[in-house]
């Protein structure tokens, strides 16, 4: 079954404590992204990855570090997070086609 | 950057035919993109338009107008299970794999 999974799905954690979401696909696909979704202002771009070790910067790149050292694992990496980075997430992976499949998505809470 | 408008929130009556309508201003832009996002869940993908026109899938139709900046997604014979929020977003291709998404229309449909 083609599919994105993310974990964790829920996480609550402290400022400063360093923590990795992790996105893997079974598509073989070349293109994935990170998104964080906050209420008023809806999906917004974090990075995204072109294939292996090509990662860009989307609209809200600050606080975050991603990489792409194979092509099926995309994680995000927040490494001192804090309260404004509390949102829920989500990864996505995008076929040949622009078909574009996202993952069940992680609820972070930041205190 | 881009700029991507469309309304708030809609109400329809099922079995009728809606039209949600996306404005988007651009520096660079590959294609238009619609999708369906149901409360608490992930976003799904409906269609992805690169020339202008209309496309249709089903009950589902997106229009395209790039000269106009605009397009809409068409919803006919509406059912209950089309309450959801709907999401458009351009990408800015050419180099840039950039994906902006506008706020969301929240669709209720009422019996």
């Amino acid at each position: 079954e083609a599919q994105v999974t993310q974990n964790p799905r829920y996480l609550i954690t402290v400022t400063g404590k360093k923590l990795t979401v992790t996105c893997s696909q079974n598509m073989n696909h070349e293109y994935m992204s990170w998104y964080r979704q906050d209420p008023g202002l809806g999906l917004r771009q974090i990075y995204y990855s072109m294939n292996v070790e090509v990662t860009d910067k989307g609209d809200v790149p600050e606080g975050y570090k991603v990489s792409r050292k194979e092509k099926r694992n995309f994680p995000l990496i927040l490494e001192s997070p804090s309260p404004n980075q509390t949102s829920l997430y989500f990864c996505a992976s995008t076929a040949p086609s622009y078909e574009q499949y996202f993952g069940p998505g992680t609820r972070l809470t930041v205190t | 950057g881009q700029n991507i408008d469309q309304p708030t929130e809609m109400t329809a009556t099922e079995g009728a035919i809606v039209q949600i309508n996306c404005t988007y201003q651009t520096s660079g832009f590959n294609g238009l993109f619609w999708y369906q996002q149901h409360a608490g869940e992930a976003p799904t993908f409906l269609s992805y338009n690169v020339l202008d026109g209309l496309e249709e899938k089903g009950r589902f139709s997106s229009f395209l107008s790039r000269s106009k900046g605009y397009s809409y997604l068409l919803l006919k014979e509406l059912q209950m299970k089309d309450s959801a929020s709907y999401l458009c977003a351009a990408y800015s291709g050419a180099g840039s794999y950039q994906l902006t998404f506008g706020k969301g229309t929240k669709l209720s449909v009422i019996p």
